[in-house]
């Protein structure tokens, strides 16, 4: 039983296309979050939702929009896209009063703008 | 504010030898402290985690991290390489509840050589 999943694994565009990520965790966390790690390796928290709800909104240009239908599903909506959003797309959740707060990652999806 | 560095960017060892990678961390409080790996096109594998008590914790894999206060340390260590460690690692830290998005290092990768 996959925990976190994405779809889709890869995805390729044009610039100026609208795209959507979707993310599902079946281990019945309350907070799910999506992370861009760029070229470089480099993973940096975008948006944090517990319980459908906003928490963590760093500097993402408002073309990235979160929406979470349920306590399961956190999915990213990308419009008009840039040659700058190519990077890997890590959905994860986590139970928000648990002692460790661990993070459960998803596969990924690597996003490619042409 | 809240960093991680991971000061070596790309380390070598022989299959058999052993492994420490480095990590420290900038954090007000008492940190959750992490060690993730992903292997060339996946996502994020937890290995350990730090919480409290005992500050050496065994992880997956036969690993291995001690959290040292003193030198806001948590360094990951394998006393012998199998060629199959060859990935990227990841140090990060986070915080307790809805707001624990975590911060991660800038990665270490591995490579094994026979």
């Amino acid at each position: 039983d996959t925990a976190v999943s994405q779809t889709p694994k890869y995805l390729v565009t044009q610039m100026g296309n609208d795209k959507s990520i979707k993310c599902e965790q079946n281990l019945g966390h309350d907070t799910m979050y999506w992370y861009k790690q760029d070229s470089k390796k480099f993973l940096k928290i975008m948006f944090s939702y517990n319980n459908k709800e906003l928490i963590i909104n760093e500097t993402v240009p408002n073309r990235f929009s979160p929406k979470s239908p349920d306590k399961a599903h956190l999915n990213l909506h990308i419009n008009s896209l840039e040659l700058g959003d190519s990077a890997v797309y890590f959905c994860a959740s986590s139970q928000a009063s648990a002692s460790y707060n661990e993070q459960f990652f998803g596969p990924g999806t690597r996003l490619t703008v042409l | 504010a809240q960093s991680v560095t991971q000061p070596d960017i790309h380390i070598t060892v022989s299959e058999g030898a052993s492994l420490e990678l480095r990590c420290n961390y900038s954090y007000g409080a008492t940190p959750y402290l992490f060690w993730y790996v992903q292997s060339p096109g996946q996502g994020l594998q937890l290995l350990l985690k730090y919480f409290s008590g005992d500050t050496l914790v065994q992880g997956i894999k036969g690993f291995e991290a001690e959290f040292k206060r003193s030198q806001s340390s948590f360094n990951l260590r394998k006393p012998s390489v199998h060629w199959s460690d060859a990935a990227e690692y990841f140090c990060a830290v986070g915080a307790r509840g809805s707001q624990g998005n975590l911060i991660f290092g800038k990665g270490t990768k591995l490579s094994v050589k026979p």
